[in-house]
């Protein structure tokens, strides 16, 4: 059983595509997260959220949208899509003393 | 704003070696303080959380001290395998909403 599972796993796209990346926890936690890591491998947290309500926006441009049907749903929305978003992204999730777990990552790549 | 920062960047030690990773952290109101580990191309895999009222963590040949009064939390690798090989994160966040990581240590260890 997969904690944290996002889907896709690598995402190759054109400049100005519009592109959505899948999130779910079967954990049960109430705060789920997404980050970004660029090529040196720097972790930047990009959203949170809790029981579905964006907590942090830590200055992401607008083309990133996020949205959480539900507490174990996560997704990101990247409109008008940029060389510069070519990273990988990571959905976590974690609650309260817990730790926080992550996903294995998509890779989005843009040319 | 929580800065964290990791010594050294990358270490090298033959099969068998401790060894002994570092974190700082510039703000001593961490919630809590977490270790992770990257393998290359993978996600983020939890290996020790620490919470903010405790000193230490132990898991098998893993060992996490957090001294919160200095800004540190150290992580001891008993007895290091190939199979240690890989990125550690240190994640210390002030609430629930941001894991705020440093840069990592990559370890690599000589069979």
């Amino acid at each position: 059983d997969t904690a944290v599972s996002q889907t896709p796993k690598y995402l190759v796209t054109q400049m100005g595509n519009d592109k959505s990346i899948k999130c779910e926890q079967n954990l049960g936690h109430d705060t789920m997260y997404w980050y970004k890591q660029d090529s040196k491998k720097f972790l930047k947290i990009m959203f949170s959220y809790n029981n579905k309500e964006l907590i942090i926006n830590e200055t992401v441009p607008n083309r990133f949208s996020p949205k959480s049907p539900d507490k174990a749903h996560l997704n990101l929305h990247i409109n008008s899509l940029e060389l510069g978003d070519s990273a990988v992204y990571f959905c976590a999730s974690s609650s309260r003393t817990v730790q926080a777990f992550f996903g294995q990552g998509t890779r989005l790549t843009v040319v | 704003k929580q800065e964290v920062t990791q010594i050294p960047a990358a270490l090298s030690v033959p099969e068998g070696e401790n060894l002994v990773l570092n974190c700082s952290f510039t703000d001593s109101a961490i919630y809590n303080l977490q270790w992770f580990r990257q393998d290359p191309g993978k996600g983020l895999t939890s290996l020790l959380l620490i919470q903010s009222s405790q000193r230490e963590q132990t898991s098998g040949r893993l060992n996490a001290s957090l001294d919160k009064s200095s800004g540190r939390s150290t992580l001891y690798i008993a007895a290091s395998q190939p199979g240690d090989s890989a990125t550690y994160l240190c994640a210390g966040p002030l609430n629930d909403y941001k894991l705020s990581f440093g840069a990592g240590t990559t370890v690599t260890v000589r069979a």
